[in-house]
């Protein structure tokens, strides 16, 4: 299965601090998401981002989170101002082809713990 | 009951048996997707199966279609200790570059010896 990489795997934090989750995507590929999953809860989209821009955003992605792609290769999640309730498993996700961009390959996540 | 429901919550089974499970969503979709989540990790990507389908295999996964019923299933033929895990189903309405997965709520497979 293609490979999309995330760092750091655990990351604990105050509440108030900013926080900076990273994701490699399969090379090449214009089309990122990120989804969290709060412990022993499904799976939420939280934002899709083509060709640079944010193409879609969930009631969840409000203005403390913030998506950006700094370089080529790499794709960066912050939150501004953490809170409690951010607590979760955050997840990046990349099609592999062209061809069938809805195949989402995701992450192994980051599990984020506000304190 | 909200979009991307699957039963049972929990399933119990001995290695070799087959192991179903079901996902029912209310929406009309692009496609479905079935997810594997080891405990406290990532979700690794099972199979896709499109709207125009009924049936698809791969291995030892058999998923099908019901649009009509707004439902789908997984079935894990010959199961082994190694499918314990949680399995989601994640619908996209729409595909292609607009794609977007809304997850169900999971079914916990065990498979004990």
């Amino acid at each position: 299965e293609p490979e999309v990489t995330q760092t750091p795997s655990h990351q604990v934090t105050q509440m108030g601090q900013e926080v900076i989750l990273r994701c490699v995507p399969i090379s090449n590929h214009l089309y990122f998401y990120w989804y969290r999953q709060i412990l022993g809860q499904k799976v939420e989209f939280l934002v899709s981002f083509y060709n640079n821009e944010i193409s879609e955003k969930s009631e969840i992605f409000d203005d403390q989170f913030s998506v950006e792609r700094p370089d080529g290769s790499n794709f960066t999640l912050k939150i501004r101002s953490t809170k409690l309730e951010d607590s979760a498993m955050y997840f990046c996700a990349s099609p592999e082809g062209f061809g069938a961009p809805e195949t989402q390959y995701f992450g192994p996540g980051t599990r984020l713990l506000v304190l | 009951s909200q979009q991307g429901e699957e039963d049972p919550q929990a399933l119990s089974i001995q290695e070799g048996e087959n192991a179903t499970m079901n996902c029912s969503y209310k929406t009309s979709i692009n496609n479905l997707q079935w997810y594997r989540q080891n405990s406290g990790r990532g979700l690794v990507h099972l199979i896709l199966i499109r709207s125009n389908e009924r049936e698809k295999h791969s291995g030892r996964l058999r998923v099908t279609l019901d649009t009509s019923k707004k439902s789908s299933s997984l079935l894990i033929t010959a199961s082994r200790a190694a499918d314990t895990a949680s399995y989601f189903c994640a619908t996209d309405a729409r595909g292609g570059t607009a794609s977007k997965l809304t997850f169900g709520t999971g079914t916990r497979l065990q498979v004990t010896l």
